[in-house]
């Protein structure tokens, strides 16, 4: 099956600078890669996903990059703001018997944004 | 609703006791997805529904839970016997279309057990 690794675990930073999140995938077959986002009592909310057909992604202050030959992809947060605190969460999906259903998450970063 | 809804949001209750958990998808969603997150951990895959229809239970952690979806809408996933390592949040998700990357996966709030 599909393994996720992300890092870091946990991420400070000041307002106004920028947050990288790196997360490694097993499985070469994988294809689509989300970004979710869960706030303190909260579901995880999709932020930005990824397709193996493109190498980058940008939506406003958000961008996702990825390399298939590594298997790796990354959340890059510009200009943070306090209101981007939350634990964030990498995914893969993993089709498995070929019934495209599951995604496997990583561990989440606990991400926080000091004024 | 406009949203996923879960229900009990919160759960308390002891050891050995079956406890039931009630998912409300969006109206129309025709995929339903049930994950476990235990305190610092990912999301953990436990079982999918495409219309009533559950085509891989292997995520269930073992025979004492078991999850049931009818009339295309309403999903309850049962836990027998609770143990104690049991106590996460369970999550629950819909989206409109079947199959991972088809459509965007909407989440609940989750129900969070804790076994005493």
């Amino acid at each position: 099956g599909e393994n996720v690794e992300q890092h870091p675990s946990t991420l400070s930073v000041q307002e106004g600078d920028s947050a990288v999140i790196k997360c490694t995938y097993s499985d070469s077959a994988s294809n689509y890669f989300p970004w979710y986002k869960q706030e303190l009592g909260k579901g995880p909310q999709l932020i930005i996903d990824i397709r193996s057909n493109v190498g980058e992604k940008k939506d406003q202050r958000i961008a996702v990059t990825l390399n298939k030959t590594a298997k790796h992809f990354s959340l890059h947060i510009t200009e943070t703001q306090p209101e981007d605190s939350a634990v964030y969460f990498c995914a893969a999906n993993w089709d498995s018997g070929g019934s495209n259903y599951k995604l496997t998450f990583g561990k989440g970063t606990l991400l926080t944004v000091n004024p | 609703g406009a949203g996923v809804s879960q229900s009990p949001s919160n759960k308390v209750t002891e050891k050995g006791k079956d406890v039931e958990l009630r998912c409300d998808p969006i109206s129309g969603h025709t995929a339903l997805y049930w994950y476990r997150q235990r305190l610092g951990q990912g999301l953990e895959f436990l079982i999918y529904f495409q219309g009533n229809s559950a085509p891989d239970k292997s995520g269930l952690p073992s025979d004492r839970f078991s999850a049931e979806r009818t009339g295309e809408s309403v999903s309850t996933l049962t836990i027998q016997r609770t143990q104690q390592e049991d106590s996460a949040v369970y999550l629950c998700a819909s989206s409109a279309r079947p199959g991972v990357g088809t459509g965007e996966l909407f989440f609940g709030e989750g129900s969070r057990l804790t076994v005493l």
